[in-house]
């Protein structure tokens, strides 16, 4: 079955920028999103389409796409942006997949 | 606003079928290029997309459950529903219901607030 690899962790300190990849050999033909989860909460979109951000969402988080690879990068990282991080993308029949999940930590 | 509720028994015997039903308010079920999901999370786990619906009635299920999944829709009552058989400790999981296709692409842009479902006899 089709992947999507995530890091289990990121580590930043207040104001730095934050990197989350994620990675599947079926990216350069469908689009990433990327969720925000914090503890006990449902899941909040903050990136479709790779790259756009949907209303609501601060400016400091943006989406990338390179080949396999999407980022998502959070510039001027706060307290509290600490919280879980899911990539989400479909496989080559259209299947909605998530990926493994990184924890963002604000040091 | 749309909103979504997720509600249904917490505690399902094993071998037995998970029943739960999204209610949407403050829109339309019918409204707009939407469809309808579940997607489940076990507890200190990532997401899992169980399926979705269209308001026509088309579904689609995670090949991986395929078999014991069954999603449907009542437009009269602005809701949809999941049902799961024969489950077992496995399908433990705190459940979702999602509205998909946002922006005409795969995003889920409204989540319900998860519903708790612990398979245990």
């Amino acid at each position: 079955s089709y992947e999507l690899t995530q890091p289990p962790s990121v580590s930043v300190s207040p104001g730095q920028t934050a990197r989350i990849t994620c990675s599947g050999d079926a990216l350069p033909k469908q689009y990433a999103y990327w969720y925000q989860q914090k503890p006990g909460q449902a899941p909040v979109l903050v990136i479709y389409k790779d790259s756009e951000r949907p209303s609501g969402i601060p400016e400091r988080f943006s989406g990338s796409s390179s080949g396999t690879t999407v980022t998502l990068t959070i510039s001027g990282v706060q307290a509290e942006d600490e919280a879980d991080y899911y990539c989400q993308s479909a496989d080559s029949s259209g299947t909605p997949v998530f990926g493994g999940g990184t924890k963002l930590t604000v040091l | 606003q749309v909103q979504l509720q997720e509600s249904g028994p917490g505690l399902v015997k094993p071998s037995q079928t998970l029943s739960l039903t999204c209610t949407v308010s403050g829109g339309s079920i019918s409204s707009g290029s939407y469809y309808w999901s579940w997607i489940r999370q076990p507890a200190g786990k990532g997401l899992e997309w169980i399926g979705r619906i269209y308001t026509s009635g088309s579904t689609n299920y995670n090949p991986s459950l395929k078999s014991r999944v069954t999603i449907s829709v009542d437009t009269s009552k602005n809701q949809f529903s999941l049902k799961l058989s024969s489950v077992t400790a496995a399908d433990t999981a705190v459940y979702y219901c999602a509205r998909g296709g946002y922006h005409g692409a795969d995003a889920f842009d409204i989540w319900g607030q998860g519903t708790m479902v612990t398979v245990s006899s």
